[in-house]
């Protein structure tokens, strides 16, 4: 299957600080890519789809102020968690639809453990 | 999105198979029966879709009710590292995935 990469796989930070996470599909292409996250014991939540060449759409709650979402090239999408504070802390997953056959197959990344002291 | 039901939780012995179903009675005709599995601190993993016809695939094989209002997803030996949440998810394009609690398996020694 398609390989999805996220990097850093965990990060610490200072409350008030920034922390960018960036996302790559890595032997496909991908013009839209997902933005979860995932608080203890709860389901993936979806944040926003990032769109290659365009703004990123966000879902309703979720600030686009701070969590910016850029989509420079077809291969990596990047979320930046700006005035990061300890309620931010969290596991962030990106996803990306590659087309296998007749359908759209999602692959996911391994997630990027957030914490905010 | 289609709603889907999945127990909360199965156990299943190592080397045995594992069964998990999944009730999706609203889902569209154009959407794929798709099921992935997060392990414990990390990304969800593909397991296996179908449409209409069971599927097989090195991982797992999918069984499809002919009134494409449920399915069962069947590890045929499973192991330790099979351990996860398994989630059932009717989708179609190219947009995100929802998820819902899924079902945890504990696969026992």
């Amino acid at each position: 299957g398609a390989v999805v990469s996220q990097h850093p796989s965990w990060v610490i930070c200072k409350s008030g600080t920034s922390v960018k996470i960036e996302c790559r599909s890595l032997d496909f292409q991908a013009t839209t890519m997902f933005w979860y996250r995932q608080f203890p014991k709860q389901s993936l939540m979806l944040m926003a789809t990032s769109n290659e060449g365009s703004k990123a759409t966000y879902e309703q709650g979720v600030e686009k102020d701070k969590f910016l979402i850029n989509h420079a090239s077809l291969t990596l999408s990047t979320l930046t968690v700006t005035s990061a504070h300890p309620e931010d802390s969290s596991f962030y997953i990106c996803s990306a639809p590659s087309t296998a056959g007749e359908t759209d197959t999602q692959y996911f990344g391994p997630g990027t453990r957030l914490t905010v002291l | 999105d289609a709603k889907t039901t999945q127990p909360t939780s199965m156990d299943c012995a190592e080397g045995r198979a594992a069964n998990l179903p999944c009730n999706h009675s609203t889902i569209s005709g154009n959407e794929y029966v798709y099921w992935y599995r997060q392990i414990h601190s990390q990304g969800p993993q593909y397991i296996i879709h179908g449409l209409k016809n069971n599927e097989t695939n090195e991982m797992a094989s999918l069984i499809i009710t002919e009134d494409r209002k449920s399915s069962t997803l069947i590890l045929p030996h499973a192991t330790l590292r099979d351990t996860a949440v398994y989630y059932c998810i009717p989708h179609t394009g190219r947009r995100a995935l929802t998820f819902g609690s899924g079902t945890r398996l504990q696969v026992q020694p």
